[in-house]
């Protein structure tokens, strides 16, 4: 199992849709959580950070964290075809790393 | 605007060639990484340091070298570059006490012809 586990996609939603990414982690102590975007042959930008259960919002994005299940979600509203991207999901654990997934690869349809 | 910084951007070379990747960060970070990442695949964390002389090698198994003598520079070293090299070279770092993410570099793309 590995210790941060997401769907690969591509994940399909129309142009103006809510676009759902889930992300789940084996490390019970994970403290941290993390979203990256990462467009085609770029490097990863960090877009969210969210460290207490419940919802964290900023503009068209919100990161949901449920540490009972552990999994942490992005919510993109109103999606964009600029928002077609890979989306890394990264969890810091007790040690001073973090744990990449190996993303969900998102496209928004015009 | 990056305060991370990566040369070259993109480096093209023969086999055999010694190499080093510039990596360098303005922020004061105490952490720094070098991750490796073929296109369309995942990140694998080749090197990181905790600072000034740590150096570890990371989950994945790599023939670069790393060093640390100052605390803005993690330059990444290949003394005979392959074309099993091939592939894109990713620097990031963070602060040792904040709970933020990575900021990563631009990445160097490797060619090894």
């Amino acid at each position: 199992q590995k210790e941060v586990e997401q769907n690969s996609g591509p994940l399909s939603v129309p142009e103006g849709a809510i676009a759902s990414l889930n992300c789940t982690y084996s490390d019970r102590g994970s403290q941290s959580f993390f979203w990256y975007r990462q467009y085609s042959g770029k490097s990863p930008e960090l877009i969210m950070s969210i460290y207490s259960n419940g919802d964290k919002e900023d503009g068209r994005f919100t990161a949901q964290l449920n540490k009972a299940s552990q999994y942490v979600s992005l919510l993109i509203r109103d999606s964009q075809p600029s928002d077609s991207a890979t989306y890394l999901c990264a969890v810091k654990p007790s040690s001073y790393k973090l744990i990449f997934g190996s993303g969900t690869r998102l496209l928004v349809r015009p | 605007e990056a305060d991370i910084y990566q040369t070259p951007r993109y480096l093209v070379i023969g086999t055999g060639k010694k190499i080093t990747l510039e990596c360098s960060q303005t922020m004061g970070h105490d952490k720094m990484y070098w991750y490796q990442q073929d296109p369309g695949m995942e990140l694998h964390l080749i090197h990181y340091s905790y600072g000034v002389n740590s150096t570890e090698k990371g989950d994945l198994s790599s023939e670069s070298t790393v060093s640390r003598i100052r605390t803005e520079h993690f330059p990444l070293t290949l003394e005979s570059a392959r074309p099993s090299h091939t592939s894109q070279y990713l620097c990031a770092s963070r602060n040792m006490e904040a709970s933020d993410g990575y900021t990563f570099g631009s990445g160097t793309r490797l060619t090894v012809v």
